[in-house]
């Protein structure tokens, strides 16, 4: 079955910039979509489409892709953007998966 | 305002079945792709089922032959029937609205299944 890779966790210091990965073979052809998720807390969409920011998230969240690989970035991290973080994707087959998850850590 | 609400979780055993709604105010399911995600405890995220607009449904391997993803249109609502439940389906059950950008959630229902 298809399977989107994200690193464990990442660390990043209050103001840092922290990057997310996402390894999938079809995302040279599909959107990846990202959602945070803080404990206790239904997920939230954070960036669709590549890199389309919803309206209220902060723009020092953005997205980008190439070939297999899609990044989430959180330019000057603050200590509110603690939190799981997950990719979306499809297959290629229309079926929809989930990354592993990222727990981001800042301090 | 949009909300989504889900009822139906509980405790049931291995074998069992149980049917969760999604009862939705704010816009209208049948014009919408409605989607059902699942999180087992401490785990990740897990897509389990879709359902387009048209009527089309999907299911994740893990589930497809057990579930059922529905709406009714009267009642504005979203369902998944469960059955044959293993203790592997033990999750938060949340609908959400859309298909890919799922930008409204439910707060979710807990299902466990043990004996």
């Amino acid at each position: 079955s298809y399977e989107l890779t994200q690193p464990p966790s990442v660390s990043v210091s209050p103001g840092q910039t922290a990057r997310i990965t996402c390894s999938g073979d079809a995302l040279p052809k599909k959107y990846a979509y990202w959602y945070q998720q803080k404990s206790g807390q239904a997920p939230v969409l954070v960036i669709y489409e590549d890199s389309k920011r919803p309206s209220g998230i902060p723009e020092r969240f953005s997205g980008s892709s190439s070939g297999t690989m899609a990044t989430l970035t959180i330019s000057g991290a603050q200590v509110e953007d603690e939190a799981d973080y997950y990719c979306y994707s499809t297959d290629s087959s229309g079926n929809y998966v989930f990354g592993t998850g990222t727990k981001v850590t800042v301090l | 305002e949009v909300q989504l609400v889900e009822s139906g979780g509980g405790l049931v055993q291995p074998g069992g079945s149980l049917r969760l709604s999604c009862a939705v105010s704010g816009f209208i399911v049948s014009s919408n792709y409605m989607t059902w995600v699942r999180q087992a405890p401490g785990k990740g995220l897990e897509w389990v089922s879709v359902i387009y607009s048209g009527g089309s449904t999907y299911y994740a391997d893990s589930v497809k032959g057990r579930f059922t993803i529905s709406r009714d249109n009267s009642k504005n609502t979203l369902y998944l029937e469960m059955n044959s439940l293993r203790v592997e389906d033990t999750a938060v059950y949340y609908c959400a609205r859309d298909s890919a950008a799922l930008k409204d959630w439910g707060q979710g229902t807990l299902v466990t299944v043990s004996s």
